[in-house]
Formats: structure tokens, sequence, C-alpha cells
């Protein structure tokens, strides 16, 4: 079957640093996505792992272990408008593309 | 700089009456998705589109049509709405070329069914 856990909700404080966890099982793995989305509005797209290790972009880094089905996004100098949900999405197929959504994680920054 | 433009981006329907929604990018990108997204369930794929006059079937398929006419748009029906339909809907779009590339998302469109 197809499976993707993430915490439903996470509070944090204005310059802090959160960590926001991804398991997955899923019957094929092309890639991992991180998307953010605010309240109301479209997903945005935040970082792709396909390989184990580290990418960072800014205040913004994404782990992946592809043999522990797991990735984690990390958010530094956290500010207000960080607060959002956070999508975990995977790409079982490159065939298709299609990807693979967790339920996603809102995350609330507090002053 | 448009990206991907979904309209309506508001309707209230009755149940049993039908509808079109339009999903349109400017972006030359050859894959388009349809999905839904309700409370605590994340986005649900219900159709998409590997390139022009293509469609198949995602997750959650029953009670929706799709159609790929031209590359630039993509097209969702609801042939006869129920309350269960009742969700958001956003379109998304991707090049071929890979899956290390992102899928670009519209605004939405928020679909009651009274």
């Amino acid at each position: 079957g197809q499976n993707i856990d993430q915490p439903t909700e996470m509070t944090a404080t204005e310059g802090a640093i959160v960590q926001i966890n991804c398991t997955y099982q899923t019957s094929g793995f092309n890639g991992l996505f991180w998307y953010q989305q605010h309240a109301g509005e479209a997903p945005t797209f935040l970082s792709y792992n396909v390989l184990d290790g580290l990418e960072e972009k800014g205040r913004f880094s994404s782990f992946l272990s592809r043999s522990k089905g797991y990735s984690y996004l990390l958010l530094k100098e956290l500010q207000m408008k960080d607060s959002a949900s956070y999508l975990c999405a995977v790409s079982g197929s490159r065939r298709s593309d299609k990807l693979i959504f967790g339920t996603g994680t809102r995350l609330q920054v507090f002053p | 700089n448009a990206g991907v433009t979904q309209t309506p981006k508001f309707r209230v329907l009755k149940t049993g009456q039908s509808m079109t929604l339009l999903c349109a990018q400017d972006m030359n990108h050859e894959y388009m998705y349809w999905y839904r997204q309700d409370p605590g369930m994340g986005l649900r794929l219900i159709h998409y589109s590997v390139g022009e006059g293509t469609t198949a079937k995602g997750e959650v398929p029953d009670g929706y049509n799709v159609s790929r006419l031209k590359k630039q748009n993509f097209l969702l029906g609801l042939e006869s709405a129920a309350p269960s339909q009742t969700s958001v809907y956003f379109c998304a779009s991707s090049y071929t070329a890979g899956s290390n590339q992102p899928q670009h998302f519209g605004d939405g469109t928020r679909l009651s069914i009274l």
C-alpha cells in the first residue's frame, strides 16, 4: 500500500528552528517533494530530494533517507509568515509523475 | 506571468446539477492534474493527463470526467453533483522531463454542493 505520515500540527516561536518529519511507505520511489500552503492559497514548491542527504535552500533545508523511508523539512530563523501547512509528497512512478501527498503539517509560529 | 489559472474561483451548485471547471496553463507543460483537497485528507488525485488528447484515472475518479483537447487546457466535469463532492479543487501542471520537475498549482476552485 501507499502511506505517508506527517504530524498534524506543530507550534514554534519566532526566531526558533523547527523540524517537520515525514515517513513514507510507497510501492515505488522516484523522489520526495515538500510544498508550502498558506491558508486559502495554492501549494507552492519548496524542495525536492531524490538522493540521501541534506538539501539546503536559504532558511529551509530538506533531508532524505531512502533506506529508512524518512524525510524532514528544517525551518530556521522562523518568521510569522512561515505559519502555513507543509505538505510532504512522494513521486512513486517516473512514467506519470503522479504524486502521493501526506495530509500536511499545520505550523503555527507565535511571537 | 499567469502560470496555472483556474475558473471559476467559487461556485455553489444544487445536487444533480452539472458543471465544468477549467484549468489553463501557459508554461507549455505536458502533464496536468486535477486534485481535490478536503480537511484531514490532504490532496487526492482525481484524474491526470500526460499529454494532449490523453487522460487517466487517479485515486478518486468516480463522479468526474476530464478532457484535454488542447495542450494548455484541462477540463474537469461533474456530471451530476453530489454533496460529497463539496471540496476545494486544485489543478496542477508539470514538465515531462523527469520527476525533479515540481508541479505548479492554480489558486483553486471552492465548490459547494447543496
